[in-house]
């Protein structure tokens, strides 16, 4: 299958500080990316959904002022954590896919794991 | 009540074993269900996924869908040491394979004892 990757794997920041997430697409155009946030014995929720080119579009209860996201391009989507509190700690993780392939199939990073201290 | 509920496990048993995996789900509004597969410290692997009620079978895997009960389940034949990961059930009200965002169930753990 297609490979996304996802960077960092982990990261630890200070109360306050802000902490950017990569999410590339390596062997295709990824037209649409998803963000997802997964707490400890919870599962994957979907955070938000970014359209190449287009502002994401934020599911319930997620603040779009504090979680950025860009899709700047067809291989690069970024989630920033805006003043990150320890309550933001969590597994980050995104997908992709090509919406102009026939294989609609999402691919998944490896996942961020945050810790906000 | 969650929309999605899957027993976390740890589910245990030895090799060679039939293992069931199960998840139920409350919006009757999902039309595609999806079993991912996920190693430690890796993403999610899509498995297998389906859209009616039924059987859909791949190698060791079936995928089993019961709309009417709201109830999906994957079974693996000939279980293997190396099937011992994480198993995640997801469904979406649009387009199959996650091309749209995926409501998830927590995932069991599988283990396969040698």
């Amino acid at each position: 299958g297609a490979v996304v990757s996802q960077h960092p794997s982990w990261v630890i920041c200070k109360s306050g500080t802000s902490v950017k997430i990569e999410c590339r697409s390596l062997d295709f155009q990824a037209t649409t990316m998803f963000w997802y946030r997964q707490f400890p014995k919870q599962s994957l929720m979907l955070m938000a959904t970014s359209n190449e080119g287009s502002k994401a579009t934020y599911e319930q209860g997620v603040e779009k002022d504090k979680f950025l996201i860009n899709h700047a391009s067809l291989t690069l989507s970024t989630l920033t954590v805006t003043s990150a509190h320890p309550e933001d700690s969590s597994f980050y993780i995104c997908s992709a896919v090509d919406r102009g392939s026939v294989n609609t199939e999402a691919f998944f990073g490896q996942g961020t794991r945050l810790t906000v201290v | 009540q969650k929309e999605v509920e899957q027993d976390p496990g740890p589910l245990s048993v030895p090799e060679g074993a039939i293992v069931s995996l199960n998840c139920t789900y409350s919006n009757s509004a999902f039309q595609y269900f999806m079993w991912y597969r996920q190693y430690s410290r890796k993403g999610p692997e899509l498995l297998m996924y389906t859209y009616s009620s039924g059987n859909k079978e791949d190698g060791r895997f079936t995928a089993q869908v019961d709309k009417s009960s709201k109830y999906i389940s994957l079974f693996i034949r000939d279980s293997q040491p190396s099937d011992s990961a994480t198993y995640l059930c997801a469904m979406t009200f649009g387009s199959g394979g996650g091309a749209d965002g995926l409501t998830f169930g927590k995932g069991t753990h599988l283990i396969i004892q040698p």
